[in-house]
């Protein structure tokens, strides 16, 4: 039983260049999410999704962009990095509800540096 | 806006207790969580509360929520060096999201 999945760990890029992060989840969750965590800022909501097919616009979505073709995977882009991309990133998903006492299945992150 | 606040540092040493504390913003949250995040590591969730509570206990975890003041603290007894980690507290107003505090690093000194 993995719960959520992220490709790749840890990723360099230039300024300017594209990539793809990945996201899939293994537990039938409707609702998947992507944060970005930067040092005393906690985690902040980038796009989600509430179903297959479905995005919607977190709290930090300028350059990023998301898709939700299957509902196992969510996949957030960035088509010009910029330094200021530099961050950890994490997805999550949950049931509707957040099935209460379980709130959100964290991934164990994405290390982007941009140089 | 919504700001989930806590404080960033807290130091205790190794068998004390630890007290972090939160301030959320709306009263109409159903649940409350604390989630712990170790270095290099994702977050996992720790314990939550509903807000028709105000205490639950769970082993060495304590959580307790003042509706009144939206304040929720977690209180860690005989905190081990294994504790040592940041902590984020969240809301879930029932909307798209949770909203996370920015994190209390807990450091543990032998």
């Amino acid at each position: 039983n993995a719960g959520v999945t992220q490709t790749p760990k840890f990723r360099v890029l230039k300024t300017g260049q594209s990539m793809t992060l990945l996201c899939a989840q293994d537990m039938n969750h409707e609702y998947m999410y992507w944060y970005r965590q930067d040092p005393g800022m906690g985690l902040r909501l980038i796009h989600y999704s509430v179903g297959e097919g479905t995005t919607a616009k977190g709290e930090v979505p300028d350059g990023y962009n998301v898709s939700r073709l299957k509902k196992q995977n969510f996949l957030l882009g960035l088509e010009s990095a910029a330094p200021s991309q530099t961050s950890v990133y994490f997805c999550a998903s949950s049931t509707p509800d957040r099935a209460a006492n379980y709130g959100y299945t964290f991934g164990s992150g994405t290390r982007l540096t941009v140089v | 806006g919504e700001d989930v606040e806590q404080s960033l540092f807290l130091s205790v040493r190794e068998g004390d207790s630890s007290v972090i504390n939160c301030t959320y913003t709306d009263s109409s949250s159903t649940y409350l969580y604390w989630y712990k995040q170790e270095p290099g590591a994702g977050l996992q969730l720790l314990t939550y509360i509903f807000s028709n509570m105000d205490m639950k206990q769970d082993q060495r975890l304590t959580v307790l929520l003042n509706k009144k003041d939206k304040h929720l603290s977690l209180r860690i007894a005989d905190t081990q060096t294994g504790d040592s980690a940041i902590y984020f507290c969240a809301e879930d107003e029932g909307r798209r999201a949770l909203t996370f505090g920015s994190g209390t690093r807990l450091q543990v000194q032998p």
